[in-house]
């Protein structure tokens, strides 16, 4: 069945330092990807996606490029904020319809002034 | 525009009792979702609703879940003779269509604690 793996954390940074999570899938077809991001004391919410290969999705400085070659999707930002502390979400859908969405375990993000 | 909302935020219950989990999805979203998510897990897919064709229950854990939704809307997650594993937050999610690539919107969820 289709699963997801993602870097485990926790993960520290120092303010400005460059962010890459590793997520690498397996499914059948061709999945969507997503990241999901959930901050301190608020609910999931979507960061970016993408529904086909070599799609890049970006939002808020954050991006990740759907690559099948590799079955990957990692999460990439060059300078993180000491907002950017959350803890973040890899997931699938798909490819036939969007009940089957597997998630990754998560991977928590600290960022130090 | 409102969000999907969950009630109750928390819940405390004791083993063995029963317990009803409110969600109400974003208006005219079609698509329907329960997962849980468990300490330092990630989130596990409970079971799916679309439109008026039958749910997916294939990620139920026990008989002892179950789910209705009424009206196309409002869903009630209930857990029966509830045990402290099933101790875990409780999100919902609605999506406009529930096609691939459709994106999921989550409520806040509810904390379940099974003492």
């Amino acid at each position: 069945g289709n699963s997801v793996t993602q870097m485990e954390g926790p993960v520290t940074l120092s303010e400005e330092a460059f962010l890459t999570i590793n997520c690498t899938y397996t499914a059948t077809g061709y999945p969507s990807l997503f990241w999901y991001v959930q901050y301190p004391g608020e609910g999931l919410q979507l960061l970016l996606k993408a529904t086909k290969a070599d799609d890049k999705g970006s939002n808020k400085g954050f991006e990740a490029t759907y690559r099948k070659e590799t079955t990957s999707f990692h999460l990439e930002k060059g300078s993180v904020q000491v907002s950017d502390s959350a803890v973040y979400f890899c997931a699938l859908s798909g490819p036939h319809n969007n009940n089957d969405m597997r998630f990754g375990a998560g991977t928590r993000l600290t960022v130090k002034p | 525009g409102a969000g999907v909302s969950q009630s109750p935020s928390n819940k405390v219950t004791e083993k063995g009792k029963d317990v009803e989990l409110r969600c109400d999805p974003i208006s005219g979203h079609t698509a329907l979702y329960w997962y849980r998510q468990s300490l330092g897990q990630g989130l596990e897919f409970l079971i799916y609703f679309q439109g008026n064709s039958a749910p997916d229950k294939s990620g139920l854990p026990s008989d002892r879940f179950s789910a209705e939704r009424t009206g196309g809307s409002v869903s009630t997650l209930t857990i029966q003779r509830t045990q402290q594993e099933d101790s875990a937050v409780y999100l919902c999610a609605s999506s406009l269509f529930g096609t691939n690539g459709d994106t999921q919107y989550f409520g806040p969820g509810t904390r379940l604690t099974v003492l």
